[in-house]
Formats: structure tokens, sequence, C-alpha cells
């Protein structure tokens, strides 16, 4: 099944904790993402990787740091988590940036902060 | 800088009635626009592209650069239709989403 993969789907834990999410994506792509969906459904870009180079990284806090071991890989660890932490966070993949391509979702992970 | 807006958080219509989501894009340079649809408990994922000028589902999006507009629109809603709905647009490399409109439609 081609897809864009996601781990855990659902992560709870306290705050200062340091967890990390998995993607992984066997569509063949180049360039792969992570989204953040805040309570009001607001989705921001964080991180964009092409062939594992970094090439955005949106304002985020130093605490988080993707890492892509290679290109059908992108995770993502987040040191110290705070309540403000607790979102949705989709990974994502295009087949090149994203001029007119389409981006491929994965199902999200949920992330409590308490 | 690049930005999306969607005025409606919630649109609510009965089915059979019309829809129109509305987008509007702040951007200086020509714009690749899109729509992406999320249902219930479902991954996020692309609706339809302005460049592909295509009907998927009944629904359509025609951008008007002089209004800088991208309305979704469809003429007859189905309560299959109820999901969250987001307008984004890509430029300088970074694809960039509206707030999202939640669209229910009820029986």
């Amino acid at each position: 099944d081609t897809a864009v993969s996601q781990t855990p789907k659902y992560l709870v834990t306290q705050m200062g904790n340091d967890k990390s999410i998995k993607c992984e994506q066997n569509l063949g792509h180049d360039t792969m993402y992570w989204y953040k969906q805040d309570s009001k459904k607001f989705l921001k870009i964080m991180f964009s990787y092409n062939n594992k180079e970094l090439i955005i990284n949106e304002t985020v806090p130093n605490r988080f740091s993707p890492k892509s071991p290679d290109k059908a890989h992108l995770n993502l660890h987040i040191n110290s988590l705070e309540l403000g932490d607790s979102a949705v966070y989709f990974c994502a993949s295009s087949q090149d940036f994203p001029r007119g391509e389409e981006q491929f979702f994965g199902p999200g992970t949920r992330l409590t902060v308490l | 800088a690049q930005r999306v807006t969607q005025p409606e958080k919630l649109l609510s219509v009965f089915k059979g009635a019309p829809v129109e989501l509305k987008c509007n894009y702040s951007y200086s340079g020509s714009p690749e626009l899109f729509w992406y649809v999320q249902y219930s408990r479902q991954r996020l994922q692309l609706l339809l592209r302005h460049i592909s000028r295509e009907s998927i589902k009944g629904f359509t999006a025609d951008l008007n650069k002089g209004e800088t507009s991208f309305h979704l629109k469809k003429p007859f809603a189905q309560e299959e239709d109820s999901a969250m709905y987001y307008c984004a647009l890509t430029g300088r490399g970074m694809l960039t989403f509206g707030g999202g409109t939640r669209l229910m439609v009820k029986p």
C-alpha cells in the first residue's frame, strides 16, 4: 500500500519530556514536510526537506529538530515539550518542490502534552 | 509575503443547496492554487488545483487574478461533502494554507 505513514498516531506525554515522531513515504518522492495543525485547525508548515537537505524552516523553536536519514524518511524530534506543543502533526511528501505539485499527507500524530 | 485567507470558519447549508467556499490570496508573483479537503477521520488530500481546470466531485474553482480569489463552488451540496476545506497557495517553494472552512451539509 503506497502512502505516507506516521508513527505513533497518538502521543500523550508530560511537559519537559523529549519525544519523536516518525514519518515514512514509499512514493519515491524527493521532498518531505512537517506541518502543525493547532486546536483551531490552522495548518502551518514547519519544515521541508528535499533530498535529505533542509530547505524550509519556518521560525520553529530550536526544540524541534527534524532528521532525514534518507529520502523516504523524515523524523521529528521534540525536546523539552511544552503545553503549547499540543497539536496534530502531519507529515507530507511531494515529487518535487511544491510548485504545482500535489502533496500527499500522512494520517497525522495527535500530540498531547500534560 | 504570501498569504491565504478563508473568511468563513464554518459554512452550514442544506443538502441540494449551492455552496461557495471563499478564498482570497496575497502573492506578488504568479501563484499556483489548490483546494485540499479533510473528511472526518481521514487524511488531508488534494481536491483540485487551478492549473488543471478540472471538476472533482462536482466542485470547481476559478482563479480570478483581478480579485485575487480562488473560490470553491458546487451547485448542489451533498451530505458526503461535509468536511474541512483548505485553500492553499504555492510560491517561492512553500505551500501556504488558509485557516480552513468547515462545511456542514445538513439533510
